[in-house]
């Protein structure tokens, strides 16, 4: 079964700094890969998404994400995080050989909690 | 705003009693997942309806049951509530559930807060 790993918990970066979130995953063939972002009390909104193609990815929100294949990691970056951007990341998993009509269920990470410092 | 609405938003409610969580998903989306989020176990796939059939079962306690019906809507009935029940659930929708692409581009309504007392 796939399975994913944010092995970051909490990030603290400076407002204006880069942000590079982990993700990465475990999985027989080329998954399909999300960032989900959920604002406090807020539900999960989709960043970004990876299905095949070009892997890097543009997302929402001024976000990009690299999809590599050798080291099975879908990183999720930003030149300049703002305040707004203080929030808990999830990177998320969909295993399309395996599904078979009911299978599509997404495999979430244990997220990353962004804080942003002025 | 996702376009999937979720009611009630928070519910509070004492253990061993019945609840029902309401989800409507985006227009045209025929697929509709429920999960659940808690500090413990973090974000679990419940169940998947398409079209108004079960389609999969993930970590969906027996205690735990859902049906969407034939103008989409989905609820999700949770019964003999204990303490651990007490999280966030999220429904999600999706165009369609033919594995393709259409079937894992989700879209998360707010929740509902479950608390048990």
């Amino acid at each position: 079964a796939q399975s994913v790993t944010q092995p970051d918990i909490h990030i603290t970066v400076s407002e204006g700094a880069s942000l590079e979130l982990r993700c990465n995953y475990s999985y027989g063939a080329t998954p399909y890969l999300f960032w989900y972002v959920q604002s406090p009390g807020q539900g999960l909104q989709l960043l970004l998404k990876y299905f095949s193609g070009d892997t890097l990815v543009q997302g929402i929100k001024g976000f990009e994400a690299e999809f590599k294949r050798s080291q099975s990691s879908f990183n999720l970056r930003k030149p300049s995080v703002h305040w707004s951007d203080a929030a808990e990341y999830f990177c998320a998993v969909g295993a399309p050989e395996i599904s078979n009509f009911g299978n599509e269920k997404l495999t979430f990470g244990t997220g990353t909690r962004l804080t942003i410092i002025p | 705003d996702s376009g999937v609405t979720q009611t009630p938003k928070h519910l509070i409610t004492a253990t061993g009693q019945r609840v029902t969580l309401r989800c409507s998903p985006r227009s045209g989306d025929l697929s509709v997942y429920w999960y659940q989020q808690s500090l413990d176990q973090g974000l679990q796939f419940l169940i998947h309806y398409y079209n108004g059939e079960e389609r999969a079962k993930g970590n969906i306690l027996e205690r735990f049951s859902a049906q969407q019906f034939p103008d989409l809507h989905s609820e999700l009935n949770l019964s003999s509530l204990e303490l651990g029940d007490s999280a966030l659930y999220f429904c999600a929708s999706s165009v369609d559930a033919s594995g393709g692409l259409g079937s894992y581009e989700q879209y998360f309504g707010p929740g509902t807060r479950l608390t048990v007392t």
